[in-house]
């Protein structure tokens, strides 16, 4: 497939794990973007890489929140310590470069994270 | 800030009818571009629609098409000869540098 893979598709953690969500962009994809999603919301802004820079982690709650995307593709969001308000879908996407282009992202399936 | 409002928390319309949902947005950027983006309960966000600012033409896309009044900051969807598969949860967005600013949603119902 060509589309945004996002795995696992479900994750449940214990309060107090570490997660790794993981996002495969679509192919030569420059710009990669992950949102969290709370139940009955919209997605709301994490993180933002261009390349292998992570050129806007505004979005990031937490410090316990982390973005990495050491090769410019794979991205990994990984939390520390989940905390029962992390519950959420995390949503990646990815776009062709260019601030100022009309060009959409193209999201994911998510990751529904439950944290018990 | 940027923010988006989605006043209709859920809409319903028969199948074959009509059905608007509303959106408005704020910001002082006078160049900036707006999405609608479609998500069923599969949870991919699928873009509907999308309308730059600079171009006073509303878009369309067969059977969707925006209302975009500027001065008004208001960015409607309207989808004609609705169908069930048109049934989902949708997102108007704006866009600020890269990222995306979402509204709340509209959870459309289609009737048989």
């Amino acid at each position: 497939g060509a589309g945004v893979s996002q795995s696992p598709r479900y994750k449940v953690a214990k309060r107090g794990q570490d997660v790794a969500l993981r996002c495969d962009p679509i192919s030569g994809h420059v710009s990669l973007f992950w949102y969290q999603q709370a139940l009955g919301q919209g997605p709301e802004f994490l993180t933002y890489f261009q390349n292998e820079a992570q050129l806007d982690k505004s979005g990031l709650p937490s410090d316990r929140f982390f973005a990495e995307r050491p090769e410019g593709s794979v991205s990994t969001l990984k939390i520390q310590r989940t905390q029962q308000e992390d519950s959420a879908v995390y949503l990646c996407a990815s776009g062709v470069l260019g601030e100022g282009s009309n060009q959409p992202q193209h999201f994911g399936d998510g990751t529904r994270l439950s944290i018990l | 800030a940027q923010t988006v409002t989605q006043s209709q928390p859920e809409m319903s319309v028969q199948e074959a009818e009509t059905v608007t949902l509303s959106c408005t947005y704020d910001t002082s950027e006078s160049d900036y571009y707006l999405f609608w983006y479609k998500q069923p309960p599969s949870r991919q966000m699928i873009l509907v629609i999308r309308q730059e600012a600079y171009k006073q033409q509303n878009a369309t896309e067969n059977r969707f098409s925006v209302n975009f009044q500027k001065a008004a900051k208001s960015f409607s969807l309207k989808i004609s000869d609705s169908q069930l598969g048109d049934a989902a949860m949708y997102f108007c967005a704006y866009r600020v540098s890269e990222k995306l600013v979402f509204g709340k949603g509209t959870k459309l119902t289609v009737n048989p």
